[in-house]
């Protein structure tokens, strides 16, 4: 069945970066564009970045831009985020999802803390 | 950036009744919206897309409906594991946008 888990989560203090991993299982990876969306504690969902299948497009959220990169290695089936420049607002469960006519699958999410 | 209004922001239904949230968009977008349920403590699961075709294994007491700017999701008979935060959400345009969300309490 269709799998994906997020790594990579932690405190980290303002200004620091951190790396998010996203592992996936049972479908077709490099078929599907993937995106990011966070949820803030006892917040809304927010999206925050996508890309395509071939790793030739990605899309950000004004929130984020400048700041996070998406890429991904489709031969080992994995989505990343780069989050440099953390904020205390960026603080939140970050969940991976396949990304078609919505967001089909997600993980289960992983927990960034930005504080000092 | 196109903004998704939910309401009621809480909906407290009685088990086996229907129930109806409502999601409003600030312009068209078109039949680009999904709907996703969020259980506490879980992560958000797809119910609809295309604003009325069921995801996979999605049960048939879950309907969408409407297009442009007005959509419904419609619970049909409510039961006690439907307990949960809704979210619409359009993919019509940049930025992908959610609503803010309706908490369902049995």
């Amino acid at each position: 069945q269709v799998q994906l888990v997020e790594s990579g989560g932690g405190l980290v203090k303002p200004g620091g970066s951190l790396r998010l991993s996203c592992e996936a299982s049972g479908f077709t990876f490099s078929d599907y564009y993937m995106s990011w969306i966070r949820q803030a504690p006892g917040k809304g969902l927010e999206w925050i970045s996508q890309i395509s299948s071939s790793n030739s497009y990605t899309n950000y959220a004004e929130s984020v831009k400048g700041r996070f990169t998406i890429f991904r290695d489709n031969a080992k089936n994995l989505l990343y985020l780069q989050m440099n420049s953390l904020r205390a607002e960026d603080t939140a469960v970050y969940y991976c999802a396949s990304d078609s006519y919505g967001f089909d699958y997600w993980g289960q999410g992983t927990l960034v803390t930005v504080s000092s | 950036e196109i903004v998704m209004t939910q309401s009621p922001a809480t909906l407290s239904v009685s088990p086996g009744e229907r129930a109806t949230l409502s999601c409003r968009a600030s312009q068209s977008v078109n039949s680009n919206l999904a709907w996703y349920q969020q259980k506490p403590g879980q992560a958000p699961r797809l119910l609809i897309y295309g604003a009325s075709t069921r995801a996979t294994g999605i049960p048939a007491g879950f309907s969408g409906g409407g297009s442009g700017t007005e959509f419904t999701l419609t619970i049909s008979s409510l039961q006690s594991e439907d307990l949960a935060v809704y979210y619409c959400q359009q993919y019509n345009n940049w930025p992908r946008t959610f609503g803010q969300g309706t908490k369902v309490e049995i």
